[in-house]
């Protein structure tokens, strides 16, 4: 079965600053995607990046960008000039990318807190 | 406005009453997920439904039970609660074949006393 780690239960920056947020997984698979979730106290799930593994080029959305090591099995996320509003939980989740039942495996997350 | 939709978003149970949380999509989605939440474990896989008419378990199912009631709705029924069911349990839905992850509902916070 598939495992989503993320040994970091805590991070802090100071705002505008650069963060780098750790994942691992375990998998054998060849074919599957990478996601980081924001969960502010809202307690809401957004997608933040998705990563498709067959693709080499890291995923970029604005501050956000990711480290895809496949050959080591990382995924971590890289949030540039962070913002007050960036203090949230965040998920890593890993998905098969056969089709079928299509369940994403999370990891423990990680609580970031931005220090004004 | 399109998206999943979870309730209630609290509630309180007393140890051995059941509850039912209600889940419903309007995306036209075929699978749908029920997870729950708890500090330094992310989320865990309860049940699914891969489509309509089906379900199977997840990582996490003992003390619940769940119901596609046809595509749009997926409940998660608990028969018996129990205090260690105290968690946030979310639903969600698959985005088309999977690659842009879930929808996710914004969850219902559940304590049992």
């Amino acid at each position: 079965a598939q495992t989503v780690t993320q040994s970091q239960p805590e991070m802090s920056v100071q705002e505008a600053e650069t963060v780098t947020l750790s994942c691992t997984y375990d998998t054998s698979e060849s074919d599957y995607y990478l996601f980081w979730y924001k969960q502010p106290p809202s307690r809401q799930m957004i997608l933040v990046i998705r990563q498709e593994a067959y693709k080499q080029q890291n995923a970029t959305e604005n501050r956000f960008s990711v480290n895809f090591q496949k050959a080591a099995k990382s995924f971590s996320l890289k949030i540039s000039d962070s913002q007050l509003g960036d203090a949230a939980m965040y998920f890593c989740a890993y998905k098969r990318g056969v089709q079928g039942a299509q369940k994403l495996v999370f990891g423990q997350g990680t609580r970031l807190t931005i220090n004004p | 406005n399109a998206g999943v939709t979870q309730t209630p978003k609290f509630q309180v149970l007393k140890t051995g009453q059941s509850m039912t949380l209600q889940c419903a999509q309007d995306m036209n989605h075929n699978s749908m997920y029920w997870y729950r939440q708890d500090p330094g474990m992310g989320l865990r896989l309860i049940y699914y439904s891969a489509s309509e008419g089906t379900t199977d378990k997840g990582e996490v199912p003992n003390g619940y039970n769940v119901s596609r009631l046809n595509k749009r709705e997926f409940s998660l029924r608990l028969e018996s609660a129990a205090p260690s069911q105290t968690s946030v349990y979310f639903c969600a839905s698959i985005i088309g074949q999977g690659g842009y992850g879930y929808t996710f509902g914004s969850g219902t916070r559940l304590t049992v006393v």
